[in-house]
């Protein structure tokens, strides 16, 4: 079974721009979450999508924002960039959400952002 | 709420060494608890998890007991080889569907 994927695998943009980027859950997961990981603030829960419906945001601001589609493939995408929000974007799936009782996630490879 | 505190690297052992990463959580309720690796270039991997207390998860040699009473999750491994060199993570599941909690990592780098 493939496993979680994501594209591109490295961006680079400038300040003020858009990005939007891609995650491909391992089929049959239904729920997708994202993670911004950097050096300083190191892995920080973005958002959770299950059945095309956000369930759970982190505290990040307006600028971030994601979707999913109905074959649970997901993007996320970041306006406005500044340079801080250079970082490591990592998806992961996880087959069901089940209040009560939880999944582990598997996590994609990632994409590197850097913003000039 | 919820947060998770790892001992601080690097750590540098050499090979065959025992390996111990400390690891504490804070937590209401009782949270799923994991330790993720990271490879250098890649995503993370789930290493093991333990769903209760006094569960012991395992996989390639690699262990960790969920204690409730010393709120702990510590990391051990009794001989280590170089193919060990990674970034170690311990994570727990929040009260809040799909979002994992990941203590700050701990860089491991193993000496043949």
């Amino acid at each position: 079974k493939a496993g979680v994927t994501q594209t591109p695998r490295y961006l680079i943009k400038t300040r003020g721009q858009q990005v939007t980027l891609s995650c491909s859950p391992i089929s049959g997961h239904r729920s997708v979450s994202w993670y911004q990981q950097t050096p300083g603030q190191g892995l920080q829960f973005l958002f959770e999508y299950f059945s095309e419906t956000q369930r759970n945001k982190g505290n990040f601001p307006g600028r971030f924002s994601g979707r999913q589609f109905s074959n649970s493939r997901s993007e996320m995408n970041v306006s406005t960039l500044e340079l801080g929000d250079s970082a490591l974007y990592l998806c992961a799936s996880s087959p069901t959400r089940t209040s009560g009782s939880w999944d582990e996630q598997f996590f994609g490879p990632g994409t590197r952002l850097t913003v000039l | 709420g919820n947060s998770v505190t790892q001992m601080e690297g690097p750590v540098t052992l050499s090979e065959e060494a025992f390996l111990t990463i400390n690891c504490t959580y804070t937590a209401t309720g009782y949270p799923s608890l994991f330790w993720y690796v990271q490879y250098p270039g890649e995503g993370l991997q789930l290493l093991l998890k333990a769903t209760k207390a006094d569960d012991k998860g395992s996989n390639k040699g690699f262990e960790a007991t969920y204690r409730k009473e010393t709120t702990s999750f510590h990391l051990e491994k009794g001989s280590v080889q170089v193919s060990d060199s990674a970034v170690y993570f311990c994570a727990l599941s929040s009260n809040q569907g799909g979002k994992l909690i990941f203590g700050q990592g701990t860089e491991l780098s193993v000496k043949p």
